[in-house]
């Protein structure tokens, strides 16, 4: 079946040290995006990607990074200067419909000792 | 600034009941919604949408209506079961602005047997 998929699902690090969080779809989809959530809020972008080789910040930025290489894959990355990561990390596609659903895939709750 | 640690709005309902989670959305631009379901440590579901042109839609079980006069957007579930607790959000997105959607803080329902 066609999905998005998302690794590992759970990760426990060191303040201090990079890590990289894995988001794969099979939808063909053009577009991928991540979001970082936190307890009692809603989802906040943090970077997206229209196209291979291509992405943009969303509007928590800062900290993380990502790379495009692939269709298939948008991998994020969680940088020591990322102030508070602590959190729940989902990856998402879109298919390009006029209208903005979102596929989304079953998160990455990072937690930082 | 951030803001850490909120208390989710919450919603307990009687099994069997009619539920409606309400949602005040941000921008008078935004032209399509989305409802999402979020259960306990896995990513949104997609429930059902509504464009700016419609003030009604009906899915199975469930109904979205929209007041743009007052920026507001309800989702009704009938006969909720207790399958339905989850985290519920709703999304804004404008026209041409791909899977950038804006998202609600989100409302918990609970669903007593």
């Amino acid at each position: 079946d066609g999905g998005i998929t998302q690794s590992p699902k759970y990760l426990f690090r060191k303040e201090g040290q990079n890590v990289t969080l894995s988001c794969e779809q099979n939808l063909n989809h053009d577009a991928m995006y991540w979001y970082r959530q936190d307890p009692g809020q809603g989802l906040r972008l943090i970077y997206y990607s229209q196209i291979v080789n291509d992405f943009q910040k969303g509007d928590i930025a800062e900290g993380y990074s990502v790379s495009r290489e692939k269709k298939e894959s948008f991998p994020l990355t969680v940088t020591s200067a990322q102030k508070n990561p602590t959190a729940f990390y989902l990856c998402a596609s879109y298919g390009g419909r006029a209208d903005g659903e979102l596929f989304f895939g079953e998160g990455s709750r990072l937690t930082v000792l | 600034g951030e803001s850490v640690g909120l208390h989710l709005p919450t919603l307990s309902v009687q099994e069997g009941d009619n539920s409606i989670i309400n949602c005040a959305y941000s921008n008078s631009a935004s032209d399509y919604f989305i409802w999402y379901k979020q259960e306990s440590g896995k990513g949104p579901q997609f429930i059902i949408d509504i464009r700016s042109n419609m003030d009604k839609r009906q899915g199975q079980r469930v109904t979205v209506l929209l007041n743009k006069t007052v920026k507001h957007l309800s989702l009704q579930i009938a006969a909720t079961q207790p399958g339905d607790s989850a985290v519920y959000f709703c999304a804004e997105n404008m026209r041409n602005q791909g899977g950038k959607l804006i998202f609600g803080q989100g409302t918990e329902l609970s669903v007593k047997p």
